[in-house]
């Protein structure tokens, strides 16, 4: 089935630990996005990346870091996790990086961090 | 800066009938794109429905509709006759269309509706 692989599922992590949260698409799509979703604040966007090679800072961006190497992998990576970094992570991808059209979101199934 | 202010953090709604979801928006682009997302309890992310802030009819799929209202800077969600399963969280959403820092999509706090049988 097409769509967006994470992993892990679900991890517990001591605080100080690093972790990297995979994501891989076989969509074929340019842009692909990793959000954090809290309870009371909705989905928050940590970093994105138009097209493979590039990337960005998102609107939380702080103590994380990406990586786009090709255009189905994305992975995130927490270098020194703290107790606030407990979420769920959703990895996202869009088809376009213009402006055109709707280009909808298509969402992972979510990776639960627990940050101890 | 964009954002999204979804003012009702839980809504009740009986079963079979209308319900609408709010949605205001600041942003300072003139062009950008407006979503509603599903999250049922088993997590994943549905999209529902889409508006260009330049579509001069309101957006509809189905029993959702996008009460657009520019002016207002408000893209509230109508779901008429309710089912139980829409039991859900609903999130709203928005994307510049030009590329003024990423094409960033941006969400709400999202509410959670119930219905109630």
């Amino acid at each position: 089935t097409a769509g967006i692989t994470q992993a892990p599922t679900s991890q517990i992590l001591a605080a100080g630990r690093s972790m990297t949260l995979r994501c891989t698409q076989d969509m074929r799509h340019n842009a692909m996005y990793w959000y954090r979703q809290d309870l009371g604040l909705g989905l928050r966007l940590i970093h994105y990346s138009n097209t493979a090679g590039t990337t960005g800072k998102g609107e939380v961006p702080d103590g994380y870091s990406v990586s786009r190497a090709n255009t189905d992998d994305f992975p995130l990576t927490l270098a020194s996790a703290v107790p606030s970094q407990t979420s769920v992570y959703f990895c996202a991808s869009s088809d376009g990086t213009s402006g055109s059209g709707a280009n909808v979101l298509t969402f992972g199934a979510g990776s639960r961090l627990t940050v101890l | 800066a964009q954002k999204i202010t979804q003012t009702q953090p839980g809504m009740f709604v009986q079963e079979k009938e209308a319900v609408t979801l709010d949605c205001t928006y600041d942003t300072s682009d003139q062009s950008y794109g407006l979503f509603w997302y599903k999250q049922p309890s088993s997590g994943e992310m549905i999209f529902l429905i889409y508006q260009g802030s330049y579509d001069e009819q309101n957006a509809t799929e189905g029993r959702y509709s996008l009460n657009f209202q520019k002016a207002r800077k408000s893209a509230n969600l109508v779901i008429s006759a309710s089912q139980l399963g829409d039991s859900a969280m609903y999130f709203c959403a928005m994307r510049p269309t030009q590329n003024t820092g990423g094409f960033k999509t941006i969400f709400g706090a999202g509410t959670r509706l119930f219905v109630k049988a």
